[in-house]
């Protein structure tokens, strides 16, 4: 089945340490995010990547990093320097067609503690 | 800078009654408005609205878009505890991104 794939589930950080979020697509899609989601605050966007070996920084890409190598996969690199991790990241795609709009679809996320 | 604000942020009912939740935007060339339902993980999406589509509809649940009032209201009528989730709003502009507000969560009591 297609869809999105993010791993691990639960993950624990320690302090000075990065840690790397996976997210793998099989739905052919162009356009690949990241989300960072708190309790109360809605989903805020960290990056974004429209093409292969291109990424934005979104609303508060501080203490992350990303890289698209290839289309189907978008890594979430939460650094050292981002010290207030806690959250939920949801990873989403969706096909990006000269601007077409079409809906963003999401993975189950990854849970991230500090330990 | 976009903004999307929705209302109310929590919500208790009983098995049967309808709902309405809302959405107001101020976005910079709008394109799109959408909405999904967040049960425990991902957001699962439910209507996308645009100027050429205004009002959706899915079994008991509808949308509406208001050009005008800048806003959109989801509706769910004779509800179920299963519909018991957050309900996301967000916003396509200009750019690529989705603005998205911060949910309205539904509690749906038997």
């Amino acid at each position: 089945d297609g869809g999105i794939t993010q791993s691990p589930k639960y993950l624990f950080r320690k302090e000075g340490q990065n840690v790397t979020l996976s997210c793998e697509q099989n739905l052919n899609h162009d356009a690949m995010y990241w989300y960072r989601q708190d309790p109360g605050q809605g989903l805020r966007l960290i990056y974004y990547s429209q093409i292969v070996n291109d990424f934005q920084k979104g609303d508060i890409a501080e203490g992350y990093s990303v890289s698209r190598e290839k289309k189907e996969s978008f890594p979430l690199t939460v650094t050292s320097a981002q010290k207030n991790p806690t959250a939920f990241y949801l990873c989403a795609s969706s096909t990006n067609r000269g601007g077409s709009n079409q809906p963003q679809h999401f993975g189950d996320g990854t849970r991230l503690s500090i330990l | 800078e976009d903004k999307v604000v929705q209302s109310p942020l929590s919500l208790v009912v009983h098995e049967g009654d309808t709902v309405t939740l809302n959405c107001s935007y101020e976005v910079t060339n709008f394109r799109s408005l959408l909405w999904y339902k967040q049960e425990k993980k991902a957001p699962t999406f439910l209507f996308m609205l645009t100027s050429s589509g205004i009002e959706k509809k899915s079994g008991r649940l509808s949308s509406i878009l208001d050009k005008k009032e800048l806003s959109s209201i989801l509706n769910i009528t004779a509800t179920q505890t299963g519909d018991s989730a957050i309900y996301l709003c967000a916003v396509a502009g200009g750019s690529e991104k989705l603005v998205f507000g911060k949910g309205t969560k539904l509690t749906v009591n038997p």
